[in-house]
């Protein structure tokens, strides 16, 4: 199962939004709406985002959104703050009843 | 307070064997399936394997035939068998809770609560 291809860097300003893709094939991202999302700072385990494509968690900022068109899912941050510099996962359901990520994007707050 | 705490991990020679361990608390644990999931040093985070609350399993290719994931209900404890171990299998090893029931097909695929992790070495 390979894994998901993510940009490896995104970069934006405070205030601005910033969108990171996920891509993958029918077998995964466009045959399950089992998207999921995760941020991770240095040296802390994963927080989940973003789950079922598009669902948040409690807690978690309606900054944060998510969306799917075909084999490729995105994540938005608006508002985009500080503390959202980070490492930021997909993940999805796969055909083979296994869970697979993306290679992940780290986010820079100029 | 809903927590997981892995422990177990280590230094071992490629060939060996280790067990992880991931104690739950602060919910039913019987209701969720569980999973592992790795991140080897400076990479990206890689699903291991999954169980259903009544005790289904999957795992990854990379490890299918060398891991056994297994869990004790009445422990609330989480199981991770790993043998024939391998330089790539080094990283952290997280547990995580995932977000629905206990079925993994009613789980969302999506993991709510992760340990803090637990540092497997596998070096001669």
């Amino acid at each position: 199962q390979s894994a998901l291809t993510q940009p490896a860097s995104v970069s934006g300003s405070p205030g601005q939004s910033i969108t990171i893709s996920c891509t993958g094939t029918s077998s995964d991202v466009g045959g399950y709406n089992y998207v999921s999302w995760y941020q991770q700072h240095p040296g802390k385990a994963p927080k989940l985002m973003i789950y079922e494509v598009s669902n948040r968690p409690s807690g978690v900022s309606n900054r944060f959104s998510g969306s799917k068109s075909g084999n490729t899912a995105s994540l938005t941050i608006s508002g985009l703050q500080a503390e959202d510099e980070a490492d930021y996962y997909c993940s999805s359901h796969t055909s083979s009843s296994t869970v697979v990520f993306g290679g992940g994007t780290k986010l820079t707050v100029l | 307070e809903v927590q997981l705490l892995e422990s177990g991990g280590g230094l071992v020679q490629p060939g060996g064997s280790l067990r992880l361990s991931c104690a739950a608390s602060g919910f039913t644990f019987s209701s969720y399936a569980m999973s592992w999931v790795r991140q080897a040093p400076g990479k990206g985070l890689e699903w291991v394997s999954g169980i259903s609350g009544s005790g289904s399993t999957y795992y990854a290719d990379s490890v299918k035939g060398r891991f056994t994931i297994s869990r004790d209900n009445s422990k609330n404890t989480l199981y991770l068998q790993m043998n024939s171990l391998r330089a790539e299998d080094t990283a952290v090893y997280y547990c995580a809770k995932t977000l629905g029931g206990s079925g993994w097909y009613g789980s969302s695929f999506a993991f709510d609560i992760w340990g803090q992790g637990t540092m497997v070495t596998v070096s001669s």
